[in-house]
């Protein structure tokens, strides 16, 4: 069974810096897409970033990007310019297939000071 | 453009009552259709998820149940429910094939 694991529950950053939240994840298969949420207060859930398995290039978008290490099943998320506004839990998923079943990390909170 | 609209945003039931939980989804055609539950301080869970219309796959033994009774509606019930049946329960669609999923605001379900 596929697994994604965020090894830390919480992460601090100030604001205009930079941070990068973690993720491994452990499968089988070769094909595959891996995301990253972002679950506000309002508890709604806002995709960040996709990355397709097969393309080797970092996907980015605005100021978040990730490091896509595919021999290593690692996936992080960088956040540049960090602020107030990227709080959040960020939520790390994993999904293949055409039904595709995510399945979520247990979640990073990020506060953003001042 | 496609929208996703899920209700209601909060209930409180006692144990042993009935539950439906509704989602629509419009401006898209034959969407699959997720139903998850985020219990408190955790990861999302997957329920339920379909790819037409009565099609439906469970994924963990539960006291729940969903349907699909047409094309862009996913209802979540439950004929009595349990207090460990609170939480916060998403509903999702897919658009297509190897596309995001896309989440309704929630329900926050409290069953006292």
């Amino acid at each position: 069974a596929q697994t994604v694991t965020q090894s830390q529950p919480e992460m601090s950053v100030q604001e205009a810096e930079t941070v990068t939240l973690s993720c491994t994840y452990d499968t089988s298969e070769s094909d595959y897409y891996l995301f990253w949420y972002k679950q506000p207060p309002s508890r709604q859930m806002i995709l960040v970033i996709r990355q397709e398995a097969y393309k080797q290039q970092n996907a980015t978008e605005n100021r978040f990007s990730v490091n896509f290490q595919k021999a290593a099943k690692s996936f992080s998320l960088k956040i540049s310019d960090s602020q107030l506004g990227d709080a959040a839990m960020y939520f790390c998923a994993y999904s293949t297939g055409t039904a595709s079943k995510l399945t979520f990390g247990t979640g990073t909170r990020l506060q953003v000071t001042l | 453009s496609q929208t996703i609209h899920q209700w209601p945003a909060t209930l409180v039931q006692p144990v042993g009552s009935p539950l439906s939980l509704e989602c629509t989804v419009e401006g898209t055609s034959n969407p699959n259709l997720y139903w998850y539950r985020q219990a408190a301080g955790r990861g999302l869970q997957l329920l339920f998820y379909s790819v037409g219309i009565g099609q439906i796959s469970s994924e963990v033994p539960q006291n729940l149940s969903a349907s699909r009774p047409q094309d862009r509606q996913f209802i979540l019930s439950s004929k009595k429910l349990l207090l460990s049946d609170s939480g916060f329960y998403l509903c999702a669609y897919q658009g297509g094939p190897f596309t995001p999923l896309h989440f309704g605001n929630g329900t926050r379900l409290t069953v006292t």
